[in-house]
């Protein structure tokens, strides 16, 4: 099976930088993704790491190491409306979320 | 508006019942996926479907079941429906039947509550 874990939750102030972890288990994945989730929105898709390192979108970053069964999500400059929830997710035999981190960016 | 179409947005109904909740994918989207969202809660995977054929299941309960369509639309249909399974149900599409640098799209969502 899959399973993912991240921090339930995570507290920034404006301007910062915050990372959200994501470790998982799998017996075998094409990648890790990222989405957010706005309060009462949809999920939008963010990132897509298929291989290892670094993945740069604008002031959103996103990590995978497959050694170490773990992913990242770099976010940057921080604004208040980056207060949602974060999804991991990795695609396998389907696709599979985390338990979600819900961000707070405080002024 | 991000392409992928829910309806209805919102559905209320008894216990016992039985529901249908549609979802036309994106243009050009072969693969659609269901998602159910309790309160607070993360994205449970039920159901994908790539170009008509069931392509993999999660924790699908036998009560609910869904099909794809020759146009590309799909239905969840949810059966005797009890208090727990009021949730977020979301769809999602994808061109590919598997993870890609463009992830997938979510529709907004049916607000399903069973009272």
């Amino acid at each position: 099976g899959q399973s993912l874990e991240q921090p339930s939750e995570v507290t920034a102030v404006e301007g910062a930088i915050v990372q959200i972890n994501c470790t998982y288990q799998t017996s075998g994945f094409y990648g890790l993704s990222w989405y957010q989730q706005h309060d009462g929105g949809a999920p939008t898709f963010l990132s897509y790491n298929a291989l290892d390192g670094l993945e740069e979108t604008g002031r959103f970053s996103s990590f995978l190491s497959r050694s170490d069964s773990y992913g990242y999500l770099l976010l940057q400059e921080l604004q208040m409306k980056d207060s949602a929830s974060y999804f991991c997710g990795i695609y396998g035999q389907n696709f599979v979320f985390g338990p979600g981190t819900r961000l707070s960016v405080l002024p | 508006d991000s392409g992928v179409t829910q309806t209805p947005k919102h559905l209320i109904t008894a216990t016992g019942q039985r529901v249908t909740l549609r979802c036309s994918p994106r243009s050009g989207d072969l693969s659609v996926y269901w998602y159910q969202q309790s309160l607070d809660q993360g994205l449970q995977f039920l159901i994908q479907y790539y170009n008509g054929e069931e392509r993999a299941k999660g924790n699908i309960l036998e009560r609910f079941s869904a099909q794809q369509f020759p146009d590309l639309h799909s239905e969840l249909n949810l059966s005797s429906l009890e208090l727990g399974d009021s949730a977020l149900y979301f769809c999602a599409s994808s061109v590919a039947p598997s993870g890609s640098n463009y992830g997938y799209t979510f529709g907004s969502g049916t607000r399903l509550t069973v009272v």
